[in-house]
């Protein structure tokens, strides 16, 4: 596989659930991002991180928690979520965390009952 | 409030007609502008960008032109073609250490055959 993977591609849980968004680059790019897209805004910066440090938290509530293992993968584990949480989950990779081109992933479609 | 504004949420046009996309910002502190594409159920694709250096950008048939003094960024798409129909998000880059994309919220072309 090329470019930046992610997995599961649609996801719904009920609040009380504990899942994981993972998601997977083979760019070799050193920075990794978490944004969060809902209906009708902006994309949202929620994690960044940097040659796997975590370097950028946009105050995401502690419900959202990132993780980094090396710098291929990222993951997100999402525990007790709101109803307000469903929306598109987008990973991305770039060069380095300066660089503006950022390389997305297709997405977790995420809905929270 | 946001820094970054696209401020048609749609746009159709008839196919091989010009497509002209708006960006405006707040910021002057942004130092590079990109757009991105969207498809249904798929990431965005970056498209093309400009240093602020530029007023102008040239690829095929898409265009961006940066007016610093106005803090307006545009995307021209001519001829247009059906399958351009997508969003289309302007991503701006923070300048200094704390580089960082902003997205606007984003415009569904529409391109009729």
């Amino acid at each position: 596989e090329t470019g930046v993977t992610q997995t599961p591609r649609h996801l719904v849980m009920g609040m009380t659930n504990k899942k994981s968004l993972k998601c997977e680059q083979h760019l070799g790019h050193n920075a990794m991002y978490w944004y969060k897209q809902s209906a009708k805004k902006p994309l949202e910066l929620m994690f960044v991180y940097s040659l796997e440090e975590r370097v950028e938290n946009n105050s995401v509530p502690s419900r959202f928690s990132p993780e980094c293992p090396n710098s291929s993968h990222l993951f997100l584990h999402l525990h007790t979520l709101q109803p307000e949480d469903s929306a598109l989950y987008l990973c991305a990779s770039s060069q380095d965390s300066t660089s503006g081109l950022a390389i997305f992933g297709p997405g977790t479609r995420l809905l929270v009952l | 409030d946001q820094q970054v504004k696209q401020n048609s949420p749609s746009l159709s046009v008839q196919e091989g007609r010009i497509s002209i996309l708006n960006c405006d910002y707040t910021n002057s502190m942004f130092d590079y502008f990109l757009w991105y594409k969207k498809y249904p159920a798929e990431g965005p694709t970056f498209l093309i960008s400009i240093s602020s250096i530029k007023d102008k950008n040239e690829d095929g048939r898409f265009t961006v032109f940066l007016n610093k003094s106005a803090k307006h960024l545009s995307l021209h798409i001519v001829p247009s073609q059906p399958g351009d129909s997508a969003v289309y998000f302007c991503a701006l880059l923070s300048s200094g250490s704390a580089r960082q994309l902003t997205f606007g919220s984003g415009t569904q072309l529409t391109v009729l055959p």
